[in-house]
Parts: structure tokens; C-alpha cells; sequence
């Protein structure tokens, strides 16, 4: 059982270039999203759907696109990397908000 | 924006003591959730807190749900190494959003 898995671990980018960073879960998860972590400012969300065809903005959108096209995967896409976009990125799923989020493990993301 | 604010943000102390950490809101929630994560993974879920003064028990970890609905605590009782993590309180403000606190890093001192 996979659970949520995120590729890759690691990347590095320069400013301008544009990359996804996958997200699948296999729990039929109608719930997911996605979080950037900062330290100190613990987990962000940066968008979220809530089933196959919805995506709303959480709380940082600028900068990153989503589409939920299937219930298993939530790809994250950003357009033109810039610096401040260096972080770490999780994204979770649940079957709703009041049950645990089940988390990935992350993708290191680099921007120089 | 709805913020939840953890204390302390750092916490050292030695195997075998005791301490508390804060999660506290300027709004009412209805319930709250209490993570766990360590280094190179995603958090993962300890309790979830749904009724004011509820105190729930896990081994060592002690978590208390404030009466007015706008707070909670973790205590954990004779701390050890394997504590080590940074905890995070997650709060549902009524919205389609799970908001997360600042996080509380532990380390706990053989």
C-alpha cells in the first residue's frame, strides 16, 4: 500500500525554468492539496482540490498551477521558478477534512 | 487569514523531564488535529482533539483541547530521545482548508 507518493526528492532549478512535481495516492482520496514548508513558518497551503475537476487557491497560490484531471493524481506545476520558491513541498490527500491528512515525503526543490 | 500560533517556536531539554507546548488561535474551532513529523518525511497524524476540555491520552503524550475552543496543549511526560520531531497543530476554520501552525521543534537530549 503506496499511499502518497511524490516524485522527485530532490531538483534543482534555475530562475525562469518551469517544472511538476507529482503527487498520486492510491486510498481513493477525494481531498487533496498541497503545502510548502519554510522554516519557522510551518506548512502553507498553496492549493487544494476537493474531487476530480475542482481545484481552489489555498493560502500562497501565486506562482503555481494545479488540475486535477483524475481522483489519483494532483500534479503541482510551477511556471517560471523564481528564488522564493526554494522550499520543501508535500503534498497529503484524506477522504475529508475532519480524518487525518495522509501525507507524501516531500520534494526539495532548489532554485538558484 | 486565520493563523494558529505555536510556543514555544524551539524546545532542548534533557531525556526524562517533562514539558508542554501551545497551540493557540485568535478564532473558535470546532476541532483540532496534533502531527508529528521528522526529518526527511511528512507528518504524521498523533491525536485529533473534537470537544472543549477534552483531554486525550497517548503513552507519555498528554493533549488537552482548551475550554473555550481556541487553544490546545501537548504534554509529554518523561521525555525521550525518540520525541525528537517538530509538532504541528492543524485546525479546520470551517472552510475547505486544514490550516497548520507555526510547528514546536523538540529535541530531546540523551
Amino acid at each position: 500500500n503506496a499511499g502518497v507518493t511524490q516524485t522527485p526528492k530532490f531538483q534543482v532549478l534555475k530562475t525562469g525554468q518551469s517544472m511538476t512535481l507529482q503527487c498520486a495516492q492510491d486510498m481513493n482520496h477525494e481531498y487533496m492539496s498541497w503545502y510548502r514548508q519554510d522554516p519557522g513558518m510551518g506548512l502553507r497551503l498553496i492549493h487544494y482540490s476537493v474531487g476530480a475537476g475542482i481545484t481552489d487557491q489555498g493560502e500562497v497560490p501565486n506562482g503555481y498551477n494545479v488540475s486535477r484531471s483524475t481522483t489519483e493524481d494532483f500534479p503541482l506545476r510551477l511556471l517560471s521558478a523564481a528564488p522564493s520558491q526554494t522550499s520543501v513541498y508535500f503534498c497529503a490527500s484524506t477522504g475529508q477534512l475532519s480524518s487525518p491528512l495522509h501525507f507524501g515525503n516531500g520534494t526539495r526543490l532548489t532554485v538558484t | 487569514t486565520q493563523l494558529l500560533e505555536q510556543s514555544p517556536q524551539f524546545l532542548s531539554i534533557q531525556e526524562g523531564e517533562n514539558l508542554t507546548v501551545y497551540c493557540n488561535s485568535s478564532s473558535v474551532f470546532s476541532s483540532l488535529q496534533w502531527y508529528r513529523q521528522e526529518p526527511g518525511e511528512g507528518p504524521v497524524l498523533l491525536v485529533t482533539v473534537v470537544t472543549g476540555g477534552e483531554v486525550k491520552k497517548l503513552k507519555r503524550l498528554t493533549f488537552q483541547f482548551g475550554d473555550a475552543r481556541k487553544d490546545s496543549s501537548l504534554h509529554i511526560t518523561a521525555a525521550q530521545p525518540g520525541d525528537t520531531g517538530l509538532y504541528l497543530c492543524a485546525v479546520n476554520f470551517g472552510n475547505e482548508k486544514l490550516t497548520f501552525g507555526t510547528g514546536t521543534r523538540l529535541t530531546i537530549i540523551p
